[in-house]
């Protein structure tokens, strides 16, 4: 167990739908990045927060967004959804901004049908 | 500019023998390095990373990884593989001074033949 929560596990929608991703990191690290992993792409760097603020930016798509609040939780908003946003989506939590480890949650599923 | 690459994207290995996972490094820094490995359906879990202390690094699970800087490569390396090592396995840099951005490589796939 990384310690690091992704909600919910599996998410079935329709196109054009909207859909949020919840991730709460490890006590007490203020990092989050989010990934997007396909089968076609690998794995995709989309975000990263730290304490709040974004920090660097990836492959996120306009129609992505997210934010980190205050007690350090993250969200991925995914809107007007298409075939192609069907994929893992990885949040992962670090302590430290620079070299330190990521801890990666079990992922969310989500399949656009 | 930082750039991983990982030169297979499948291995295949025989119970017992050894594992080598190759990856080579571009980092105008001092690089951080790290291998992850991740099972069907689950998270990225770490196997060993590499700070600028020992170049030999020692991981989890009997894997171990040798920095090289002359030859900008850290690759992944088990005595003798076992059925639950086959996964996926990525290798990853970060730490370029300023930024905070994880590279990782395309993976590569382990199969353990028995």
């Amino acid at each position: 167990d990384s310690g690091v929560t992704q909600t919910p596990k599996h998410l079935i929608t329709a196109t054009g739908q909207r859909v949020t991703l919840r991730c709460s990191p490890r006590s007490g690290d203020l990092s989050v990045y989010w990934y997007q992993q396909s089968l076609d792409q690998g794995l995709q760097f989309l975000i990263q927060y730290y304490n709040g603020e974004e920090r660097a930016k990836g492959n996120i798509l306009e129609r992505f967004s997210a934010q980190q609040f205050p007690d350090l939780h993250s969200e991925l908003n995914l809107s007007s959804l298409e075939l192609g946003d069907s994929a893992l989506y990885f949040c992962a939590s670090s302590p430290v901004g620079v070299g330190g480890e990521l801890f990666f949650g079990e992922g969310s599923r989500l399949t656009v049908l | 500019a930082q750039s991983v690459t990982q030169l297979d994207s499948h291995v295949s290995v025989s119970e017992g023998t050894p594992v080598l996972l190759r990856c080579n490094y571009s980092s105008s820094y001092s690089p951080s390095l790290f291998w992850y490995v991740q099972h069907p359906n689950k998270g990225l879990q770490l196997l060993l990373k590499y700070t600028s202390a020992a170049t030999l690094v020692k991981g989890i699970n009997g894997f171990e990884a040798e920095f090289k800087k002359s030859e900008t490569s850290f690759h992944l390396t088990k005595p003798s593989a076992h059925m639950s090592d086959a996964a996926e396995y990525f290798c990853v840099v970060s730490g370029a001074s300023g930024t905070y951005k994880y590279i990782f490589g395309t993976g590569t796939r382990l199969k353990v033949l028995a």
